[in-house]
């Protein structure tokens, strides 16, 4: 159990696109999930947290316009990169608490982007 | 809010030998402390886990170890083999989604 998926794995885009990445629950409801973005050789830096028909709650120094988050579901949530620029690149990945005993993360596979 | 530090970032072991990564926190509040195991391009997993009502916790070769008072916790390799090179991260909770993370230890085991 508590099985997240994230689609896609990886894209390559240009500048100055936009990316959409999908982040799934496969066999639980989450309410939240969280969205994070490691660079080479750094650790996870939480970006934002996505709450189910709600805004989001972005931590400080995240552009909310940038980077738009969707959580329309009790099992997705989605992630905009709006007019991605090189400096964007990064993998991401989603995670969430599926609301068990503990209070223990799952995470999704990540997204690594590029941006030419 | 919360703050971890992981030490040290780099750590490098002799096939059979013990790994230690230690990790301190700042909200006394914290109640909930996971480890994770990252391998190169993959997802983090969580490997053990502890409570603030428990000292140790141990599952075979792996040992986590928590310090209320001092506001530390430890994880502890014994036998380390080469699969588990990897990025461990520590992470403590204050509240149900509300987790922070240390910032890694590379481990590496040479054979």
């Amino acid at each position: 159990g508590a099985v997240v998926s994230q689609h896609p794995s990886w894209v390559i885009c240009k500048s100055g696109t936009s990316v959409k990445i999908e982040c799934r629950s496969l066999d639980f409801q989450a309410t939240t999930m969280f969205w994070y973005r490691q660079f080479p050789k750094q650790s996870l830096m939480l970006m934002a947290t996505s709450n189910e028909g709600s805004k989001a709650t972005y931590e400080q120094g995240v552009e909310k316009d940038k980077f738009l988050i969707n959580h329309a579901s009790l099992t997705l949530s989605t992630l905009t990169v709006t007019s991605a620029h090189p400096e964007d690149s990064s993998f991401y990945i989603c995670s969430s608490d599926p609301g068990l005993a503990t209070d223990t993360q799952y995470f999704g596979p990540g997204t690594r982007l590029t941006v030419l | 809010g919360e703050n971890v530090e992981q030490h040290p970032s780099t750590l490098s072991v002799q096939e059979g030998d013990s790994a230690v990564i230690k990790c301190t926190y700042s909200d006394s509040a914290s109640n909930y402390f996971p480890w994770y195991k990252q391998e190169l391009g993959k997802r983090p997993q969580l490997i053990i886990d502890i409570r603030s009502n428990v000292g140790e916790k141990k599952d075979q070769r792996i040992a986590v170890t928590l310090n209320k008072t001092a506001k530390h916790f430890s994880l502890h390799i014994t036998e380390t083999q080469p699969e588990d090179s990897a990025v461990y991260f520590c992470a403590a909770s204050v509240a149900r989604n509300d987790m922070r993370f240390g910032a890694g230890t590379r481990l590496t085991v040479k054979p």
